[in-house]
């Protein structure tokens, strides 16, 4: 079956740069999504296809997809931007939605 | 503004049954394909099934087939998830969710329902 391998925390301090990577051979040939999960509260997309953003998400938010990882990019990183963030693809082998094991973000 | 509110959570012994829905406000269901994922306490989300705009499709996860039927009422512009034969593993936060297609993601997602199956 397909996982999606995230690491399980990345720590960045305000103003920076955070990236968490979403791993899986050949997940380029996929599209990946991306939602962002503050405790208590449901899922918000904030990456669709790889690389697009819905209406009324930051652009410090941006994804690219290559190769056997797909990368969430979060630019500038604001205290409101801790949250779980999970990637998400459709398995056509098993005709499946697959979540990452998700990825803790703490703003140092 | 597009809501979804789940409703129907609740403790259930091991074995029982539990009927979850899902009301939907500000879009029509019937354009969109339907999701319910899920989340135990403390752990990351799983999937769990999906329903086409008309009913006629519908994909589950390995660990519920058999037992979960999801279906919806475009009428009533809302979407439901019949749980049978529980068990202590089915525990989780139920979120039901809206797809723009088949394959690809969820765009609005409810809050939640929480389901506990008690041993």
């Amino acid at each position: 079956s397909y996982v999606l391998t995230q690491p399980p925390s990345v720590s960045v301090a305000p103003g920076k740069t955070a990236r968490i990577t979403c791993g899986e051979n050949n997940i380029g040939s996929k599209s990946v999504h991306w939602y962002q999960q503050k405790p208590g509260q449901a899922p918000v997309l904030v990456i669709y296809y790889d690389s697009d953003r819905p209406s009324g998400i930051p652009e410090r938010f941006s994804g690219s997809n290559s190769g056997n990882t797909a990368t969430l990019t979060i630019s500038r990183v604001e205290a409101g931007d801790e949250a779980d963030y999970y990637c998400q693809v459709w398995d056509s082998s098993s005709d499946l939605r697959v979540f990452g094991t998700g990825t803790k973000v703490t703003v140092l | 503004e597009v809501q979804l509110v789940e409703s129907g959570g609740g403790l259930v012994q091991r074995g029982g049954s539990l009927r979850l829905s899902c009301e939907a406000s500000g879009f029509s269901i019937s354009s969109y394909w339907m999701s319910w994922v899920r989340q135990a306490p403390g752990k990351g989300l799983e999937w769990v099934a999906n329903i086409k705009q008309d009913g006629s499709e519908k994909y589950y996860v390995d660990s519920v087939k058999g037992r979960f039927t999801i279906s919806r009422d475009n009428a009533k512009n809302s979407l439901y998830l019949q749980m049978n034969t529980l068990r202590a593993e089915d525990t989780a936060v139920y979120y039901c969710a809206r797809d723009p297609g088949r394959s690809g993601y969820s765009d609005y997602w409810g809050q939640g329902t929480l389901v506990t199956v008690s041993s």
